[in-house]
């Protein structure tokens, strides 16, 4: 398999710019997870799935984040506008459903607003 | 609510000594525990869990965990070091195996030759 796969693997847009984040998971996993690295707030989960069903959002910064999962094999996370604040590594993680701490990540997108 | 706690930010090891890295969690009831290791540039990957049953537990790469449910705590050990083992190491708890995974802040491993 080839593992969890994220695009783009860099992103640098501008304030106020729509930026959407995509990830593909590991075929046969049913819960994918959304996270947000940075080095003031280290890990932070923002979202995660079960069944391409968000079970958890309370994570989610702000109305400008959403993430969607319309089928097992796709998700993204978008926001609109983005800010410079949001500049941040974003990691996509899927597993399955009963073995939620065996998460496997993507490579992450490296994320800069300027 | 759960939370885990990494007292140090960064430890300096030299390369062959042996290493011991600190985890507190917060958690009514046994937790599942687990550490995960994230070297530079990638994503996180799990080392060890722990769910019950013997307080000692063996993960990849040579480490091992105990549980002590009187400190409340849950630390990495590994009993010499190696140069690749230079990353970033994260301690986590979970309610059940089913639930979402909370992360403590990392401790920043560098191993010097």
């Amino acid at each position: 398999d080839a593992g969890v796969i994220q695009s783009p693997r860099h992103e640098v847009t501008e304030m106020g710019q729509e930026v959407t984040l995509r990830c593909k998971p590991i075929s046969g996993h049913n819960s994918l997870f959304w996270y947000r690295q940075t080095m003031m707030r280290g890990l932070e989960l923002l979202i995660y799935f079960n069944n391409n069903v968000p079970i958890d959002d309370s994570g989610m910064p702000e109305d400008r984040f959403s993430a969607k999962m319309p089928n097992a094999s796709f998700s993204t996370l978008k926001i609109q506008p983005s800010e410079p604040r949001d500049s941040a590594v974003y990691f996509c993680a899927s597993s399955l459903w009963d073995r939620t701490y065996e998460q496997y990540f993507g490579p992450g997108t490296r994320l800069t607003v300027t | 609510a759960q939370s885990v706690t990494q007292p140090d930010i960064h430890i300096t090891v030299s390369e062959g000594a042996s290493l011991e890295l600190r985890c507190n969690y917060s958690y009514g009831a046994t937790p599942y525990l687990f550490w995960y290791v994230q070297s530079p540039g990638q994503g996180l990957q799990l080392l060890l869990k722990y769910f019950s049953g013997d307080t000692l537990v063996q993960g990849i790469k040579g480490f091992e965990a105990e549980f002590k449910r009187s400190q409340s705590s849950f630390n990495l050990r590994k009993p010499s070091v190696h140069w690749s083992d230079a990353a970033e190491y994260f301690c986590a708890v979970a309610k059940t195996s089913y639930d979402k995974v909370i992360f403590g802040p990392g401790t920043s491993l560098s191993v010097i030759p």
